[in-house]
């Protein structure tokens, strides 16, 4: 079956720190892979995606993320953090058809 | 701003009671979906449409759960009898045919349901 997950609830990292946020996905096919963050009270904003070709894909906000089949993981990484970046992390695979399977999201704190 | 919008963003109800949800996707977005999300989950999948048809249901969409989308353009949810259990976001999110697998979704703000 079809899962994500985010085997960490939540991390803590000093403003201007690296951060690294880990994601390990089960699909049999080929996986199209979505990083997505919440704010409280918000939507979700995507942050990138990757479908096919490089397995290093950058986003918005400084982000980047880094896919290896061989470990069916799809990490998200910033080498500084922002206070701003502060929020709910959600890593995602699309299925076969339109379904959009989410992990559990890690919840990020950023201290001063 | 022409995004998804939802409303209400906010709705406490009895048990018992229905309650039903709008959503207005991106205007040129032929695909629309809706999403729950419990608190320290993250969303899951309920529905989507391509125009008025609507092409997969979850498991999770019980009988008291209906969604239309009667012209193609926005959408509702309507939850019938609630229970405490359905106390959720409800997120829809929309996209443009053509992408396939590769379409980017665009969420709403959710509507936050509390059932007493």
């Amino acid at each position: 079956a079809q899962s994500v997950t985010q085997p960490d609830i939540h991390i803590t990292v000093s403003e201007g720190a690296s951060l690294e946020l880990r994601c390990n996905y089960s699909y049999g096919a080929t996986p199209y892979l979505f990083w997505y963050v919440q704010s409280p009270g918000q939507g979700l904003q995507l942050l990138l995606k990757y479908f096919s070709g490089d397995t290093l894909v950058q986003g918005i906000k400084g982000f980047e993320a880094e896919f290896k089949r061989s470990q069916s993981s799809f990490n998200l990484r910033k080498p500084s953090v922002h206070w701003s970046d502060a929020a709910e992390y959600f890593c995602a695979v699309r299925t076969g058809g339109f379904k959009t399977i989410f992990g559990a999201g890690t919840r990020l704190f950023v201290k001063a | 701003d022409t995004g998804v919008s939802q409303n209400p963003r906010h709705k406490i109800t009895k048990r018992g009671q229905n309650v039903t949800f709008r959503c207005d996707p991106i205007s040129e977005h032929n695909r629309l979906y809706w999403y729950r999300q419990t608190l320290g989950q993250g969303p899951e999948f309920l529905t989507y449409f391509q125009n008025e048809a609507q092409l997969e249901k979850s498991r999770l969409l019980s009988d008291r759960f209906s969604a239309e989308r009667p012209k193609g353009s926005f959408s509702t949810l309507e939850i019938q009898r609630t229970e405490q259990g359905d106390s959720a976001m409800y997120l829809c999110a929309s996209s443009l045919a053509g992408g396939g697998r590769q379409e980017t979704q665009y969420f709403g703000p959710g509507t936050r349901l509390l059932v007493l």
